[in-house]
């Protein structure tokens, strides 16, 4: 079965330290990953895909397949990165997405 | 374009009704799919509907359904409800993206279930 792990509920780092949120999945095929987030009172929205190799609000993520592993990392936390991150999987196109458990990130000043 | 909306915001019910909940997607998007969001099970996914027909199917007991309508809007329904129901229900309308597709979350109805 297709499975999404984030090790860490809580992750708490100071602003300007670098930040990485661990996310590992199990699934024989090859998967779409992707990372959401989900700030205070606000939608859960798309922060990033594996295909789309972007950068975004200075995060990245590398899919390693050898590893099943689609971390989440960025150089220099900011305050306003204090949210809910949800890792995700989806396969054989399919519309569906398998979600990990999330992380929430604090970013303390 | 209009984000996805998504009705009633809250709502309370008692054991064993039943309840409907709307979703109006991205204006275009003809998918949409529905998840329950819960403290201990976290996202799960419930079902996918494509142009009226239910495509993607998750692991729910069949008291949960859907449908969705030629102009795309969807609604889900809970049957005999019970205290575990209790979640936050999410909508996305889902955009084709080559072979794949992005997912845009509404802002979900919250069930309270007593």
């Amino acid at each position: 079965a297709q499975r999404v792990t984030q090790p860490e509920k809580l992750l708490s780092v100071f602003k300007g330290a670098p930040v990485e949120l661990k996310c590992n999945y199990s699934y024989s095929g090859s998967p779409e990953l992707f990372w959401y987030v989900q700030y205070s009172r606000q939608r859960l929205q798309l922060l990033l895909r594996h295909i789309s190799r972007e950068s975004i609000k200075g995060f990245t993520a590398d899919l390693n397949k050898g590893e099943t592993s689609f971390h989440l990392k960025k150089p220099f936390a900011q305050e306003e990165d204090s949210a809910m991150y949800y890792c995700a999987l989806s396969y054989q196109g399919a519309q569906k997405l398998v979600f990990g458990q999330g992380t929430r990130l604090t970013i303390n000043p | 374009k209009a984000g996805v909306t998504q009705t009633p915001r809250y709502l309370i019910k008692t054991r064993g009704q039943q309840v409907t909940l709307s979703c109006s997607p991205i204006s275009g998007h003809r998918s949409v799919s529905w998840y329950q969001q819960t403290p201990g099970q976290g996202l799960q996914f419930l079902f996918e509907y494509f142009s009226e027909t239910q495509r993607n199917k998750g692991n729910f007991p069949g008291r949960f359904s859907g449908r969705q309508f030629s102009n795309s809007r969807s609604e889900m329904n809970v049957s005999t409800l019970e205290l575990g129901d209790s979640a936050l229900y999410l909508c996305a309308s889902n955009a084709e993206r080559g072979n794949s597709y992005e997912q845009y979350f509404g802002p979900g109805t919250r069930l309270t279930v007593t």
